[in-house]
């Protein structure tokens, strides 16, 4: 089975912090995204990777950044993280375009 | 760019009775159609999919969808629901190119016995 690992389930931080949300996939996929979910507004997309260092903005972008640094991790950052982006973070990978999810990080920022 | 409506954000069915969740997509060729269900606190976890052929796809749980071109639909069924299927259904599209999915807002089941 396809595992996708998320670091950090629940995680409260400060406004003005940097975060770093950690994500790591064990079935060599070649792509990996990061995705907020919101009441209401379903799953919008914030990043996603196709390769080792490429990256590629989704809908949602202003705010974040990524790093993808080795095939497996894929990493979303706040480099300065405000209320609004009090969310539920979901990162997944895929071989084709199914999606496999890992079981969310919970942010709130202060 | 393709999209997702889901128009209906909570249903409520009793337990045994059948379920009809839908979705309509836009997108000008022929997509890529997924249910995915998040269970609370959990990731989500795909239910089924289509990508060509028999517009009726089966899925796991005793899932099942019909992708109506004619109507852009793309609507999940069950014949009889168990107290188990409350969860948060999103249907997502995707474009012939590219990897990206489109989600819809969700549609939140509640089942009661």
């Amino acid at each position: 089975d396809v595992k996708v690992t998320q670091s950090s389930r629940y995680l409260v931080k400060r406004t003005g912090e940097k975060v770093f949300l950690e994500c790591v996939q064990d079935m060599d996929h070649e792509n990996m995204f990061w995705y907020r979910q919101d009441p209401g507004l379903g799953l919008r997309l914030i990043y996603f990777s196709y390769d080792v260092k490429m990256k590629e903005k989704g809908d949602i972008p202003e705010g974040y950044s990524v790093s993808r640094e080795k095939k497996e991790r894929f990493s979303l950052i706040l480099e300065s993280a405000s209320t609004n982006q009090t969310s539920m973070y979901l990162c997944a990978s895929s071989l084709s375009r199914e999606l496999f999810f890992g079981e969310g990080s919970r942010l709130t920022v202060l | 760019a393709q999209s997702v409506t889901q128009p209906d954000i909570h249903i409520t069915v009793s337990e045994g009775a059948s379920l009809e969740l839908r979705c309509n997509y836009s997108y000008g060729a022929t997509p890529y159609l997924f249910w995915y269900v998040q269970s609370p606190g959990q990731g989500l976890q795909l239910l089924l999919k289509y990508f060509s052929g028999d517009t009726l796809v089966q899925g796991i749980k005793g899932f099942e969808a019909e992708f109506k071109r004619s109507q852009s639909s793309f609507n999940l069924r069950k014949p009889s629901v168990h107290w188990s299927d409350a969860a948060e259904y999103f249907c997502a599209v995707g474009a012939q190119e590219g990897n990206k999915l489109v989600f819809g807002a969700g549609t939140i089941l509640r089942v009661k016995s």
